[in-house]
């Protein structure tokens, strides 16, 4: 079936980087994504990754796809407390019924002490 | 400004008594979708729509209808409200960017039934 973990609970220090792992079961899987959850707000597209692919940097944001295993990862350089945040792994499943359905983990909550 | 918007963005309600949360997006897009999202267990799909007069459920549908009569509205209807569909509830419209889905999510409502 499908299924996306995540790790619950994350804490860093300001300055460090933080490593954000999520694990998945559907081979099929075309894109994955992280998603940012503010309090209070809806969720923010952070960036994603093609299948395809193996890595892929966009600024602060590294993100590791290691595709034999099913895992995923976020590694944020320099993390600020303005990241905190719940983040979301989530792989949009379908193959070529490219129905846009996304599969969510349960979000893991990145604290950032100063 | 591109967006989704959902109303209200807060309900407490009894058990029984009908109610819908609206959903509306400026951007012309036609797959949307309905999401809850509840501790632990992340965002599941209760609904989605890949267009005018289709809809279709997710993973989550018992207890909510949904309807597409015009591209830009997808309102979530909840017949008979039990304390269990006590949630976050997200909204979502996307499009097709080459192979992939840019989804966007509106800012939630938060529903409370006692």
């Amino acid at each position: 079936g499908e299924d996306v973990e995540q790790s619950l609970f994350l804490s860093v220090r300001e300055g460090d980087s933080s490593v954000i792992n999520c694990t998945y079961t559907d081979s099929s899987s075309t894109y994955l994504y992280w998603y940012k959850q503010e309090p209070g707000a809806g969720l923010q597209l952070l960036t994603y990754i093609f299948s395809n692919m193996d890595m892929k940097q966009d600024q602060r944001l590294t993100v590791l796809l290691n595709k034999k295993d099913k895992h995923l990862s976020l590694r944020i350089a320099d993390t600020q407390t303005g990241d905190s945040a719940i983040y979301f792994c989530a792989e949009r499943i379908g193959g070529s019924s490219n129905t846009g359905k996304l599969i969510f983990g349960q979000g893991t909550t990145l604290q950032v002490k100063p | 400004e591109a967006q989704v918007t959902q109303n209200p963005r807060y309900l407490i309600t009894v058990t029984g008594k009908k109610l819908t949360v609206t959903c509306s997006q400026n951007m012309n897009h036609e797959y949307m979708s309905w999401y809850r999202q509840d501790p632990g267990l992340g965002l599941r799909q209760i609904y989605y729509s890949m267009n005018v007069e289709v809809t279709d459920k997710g993973d989550v549908p018992e207890g909510y209808k949904v309807s597409r009569k015009e591209k830009r509205n997808f309102p979530l209807i909840l017949e008979s409200p039990s304390p269990n569909q006590t949630s976050l509830y997200f909204c979502a419209s996307s499009y097709k960017k080459g192979h992939n889905y840019e989804q966007y999510f509106g800012p939630g409502t938060r529903l409370t039934v006692t």
